[in-house]
C-alpha cells in the first residue's frame, strides 16, 4: 500500500519553456501533497505543501508564480515549472500523506521523482 | 526555528555490523519521529517510525527513541553492502494544521564488504 507515482521520470526542455509534472497516488486517497527539490549531493528541500481543493502553500523563497501547483483531486497533484531555466535543473520529488492505519497522520510516501534538465 | 540535526558522515562500517545512526532536534514538543532511506539517484523510503519512548525493532531495524534527551537513533543490525545509502531523520513539527516534516540532511553510510 501507500504507492506514490511521478510521471514523467525525465525531462529535457529548452530554456524558457514549462515542464509540467504529475504526482499520483495510485492506492490512497492523499490528504495532503508535497513538493521537493533536491540538487545534487544536497539535502531536500520542500518547496510546498498542497491540499485537495487549496490554494497550495509555498515554502519562503520559493516563486509561487514560477512553480504552480494544482491540487486537483485526492489523487493527483500537479507541479508546473513555467519559463524554465538552466538553474531549475534538479530532481523534483513528490510526496503524500495517507492517513493509513497504522501510520502516523503525517507519514509521507514519495514519488519515484522527476530529473528535469533544462538547457 | 525548527531544526533536525545529523551527521552527515560519510559513516564506514564494516559488512556484519551494527551501524549506529543518530539525530537530535530541537522541539521538545515534537511528537512522530521517521527514518528513510535514500540510495544515489532515487527518492527517499520509509523505513520505519516511532512515536513512544523506547526501542522499535523491524527486522533488521531498531529505532530508539529519548524524548527527554531530544534523540533519535537509528541501529541497523548484520549490515549489508546493500544498506549503503543516504539515512534521513524527519521530525513532526506540528504547524497549524499542514503536518509537515522537517528532514535532516541525512548521514552518508558506506558498509564495507
Amino acid at each position: 500500500g501507500a504507492v506514490v507515482s511521478q510521471h514523467p521520470s525525465r525531462v529535457i526542455c529548452k530554456s524558457g519553456t514549462s515542464v509540467k509534472i504529475e504526482c499520483r497516488s495510485l492506492d490512497f486517497q492523499a490528504t495532503t501533497m508535497f513538493w521537493y527539490r533536491q540538487f545534487p549531493k544536497q539535502s531536500l528541500m520542500l518547496m510546498a505543501t498542497s491540499n485537495e481543493g487549496s490554494k497550495a502553500t509555498y515554502e519562503q523563497g520559493v516563486e509561487k508564480d514560477k512553480f504552480l501547483i494544482n491540487h486537483a483531486s485526492l489523487t493527483l497533484s500537479t507541479l508546473t515549472v513555467t519559463s524554465a531555466h538552466p538553474e531549475d535543473s534538479s530532481f523534483y520529488i513528490c510526496s503524500a500523506t495517507s492517513g493509513l492505519a497504522g501510520a502516523p497522520r503525517e507519514t509521507q510516501y514519495f514519488g519515484p521523482g522527476t530529473r528535469l534538465l533544462v538547457l | 526555528q525548527k531544526e533536525v540535526e545529523q551527521n552527515s558522515g560519510p559513516l564506514s562500517v564494516p559488512e556484519g555490523a551494527i551501524a549506529s545512526l543518530n539525530c537530535t532536534y530541537s522541539d521538545r514538543g515534537s511528537q512522530s519521529f521517521f527514518w528513510y532511506r535514500q540510495y544515489s539517484g532515487k527518492s527517499p523510503e520509509l523505513i520505519m517510525f516511532i512515536y513512544s519512548n523506547g526501542d522499535k525493532e523491524d527486522g533488521r531495524f531498531t529505532a530508539q527513541l529519548n524524548k527527554a534527551s531530544q534523540y533519535v537513533s537509528l541501529l541497523i543490525r548484520d549490515s549489508q553492502p546493500s544498506d549503503s545509502a543516504t539515512y534521513l531523520c524527519a521530525v513532526n513539527f506540528q504547524m497549524g494544521g499542514n503536518e509537515k516534516l522537517t528532514f535532516g540532511t541525512g548521514t552518508r553510510l558506506t558498509i564495507i564488504p
